[in-house]
């Protein structure tokens, strides 16, 4: 199947600062990419949808100026988490489809000290 | 809008023992149903789906998965668990409409298999 690639996939990063994960699909363009996010022990909560040239789609609740997505190429998004905090620690996974079928990052699990 | 509820949030089962996995889901408009596995501290790993065709889908590391439109429901089973079978595992849903593959999950189930 299609692969999809996730960078970094662990950081740790002091409250104030941006992070910037990496989404790529290696293997077959992507027009589109999601980001999600996980809670310990819980689901998979949609973020936003990823627009490849143009604004990303951002779900009812997901503030865009903190989680800045960028969708330059057909087979890049990037999610910048901006000016940090410890509740946003998380693990934050992408998907990017092909075929109809939705293939998904490795994950990155962010901590915020 | 498409929701998908499982119902139980942990299932423990001896080994060798078989396990169903309960999902049910809702939508005004036709779907697409997976069911996708997590190890902890990994991604999603895709167990099977059910696009159209045949109600029973098979997929990988034995589990089976049967499709009820009428109860609106995507259980998961499997004859015989075994230890590494141990995860977290989410009932998903995408609207057919949907080329780009969003995807809704479930709340998850935690399965773990007791020797």
């Amino acid at each position: 199947g299609a692969v999809v690639s996730q960078h970094p996939s662990r950081v740790i990063c002091k409250s104030g600062t941006s992070v910037k994960i990496e989404c790529r699909s290696l293997d077959f363009q992507a027009t589109t990419m999601f980001w999600y996010r996980q809670f310990p022990k819980k689901s998979l909560m949609l973020m936003a949808t990823s627009n490849e040239g143009s604004k990303a789609t951002y779900e009812q609740g997901v503030e865009k100026d903190k989680f800045l997505i960028n969708h330059a190429s057909l087979t890049l998004s990037t999610l910048t988490v901006t000016s940090a905090h410890p509740e946003d620690s998380s693990f934050y996974i992408c998907s990017a489809a092909s075929g109809g079928e939705a293939f998904f990052g490795q994950g990155t699990r962010l901590t915020v000290v | 809008a498409q929701s998908v509820t499982q119902l139980d949030s942990q299932v423990p089962v001896f080994e060798e023992a078989p396990v169903e996995l309960r999902c049910n889901y809702s939508s005004s408009v036709s779907v697409y149903l997976f069911w996708y596995v997590q190890y902890p501290n990994q991604g999603l790993q895709l167990l099977l789906k059910y696009l159209s065709g045949s109600t029973l889908v098979k997929g990988i590391n034995g589990f089976e998965a049967e499709f009820n439109k009428s109860q609106t429901s995507f259980h998961l089973r499997k004859p015989s668990v075994h230890i590494s079978d141990t995860a977290e595992y989410f009932c998903a849903v995408s609207d057919q409409d949907s080329s780009a593959s969003k995807i809704i999950f479930g709340s998850g189930t935690r399965l773990s298999i007791r020797p």
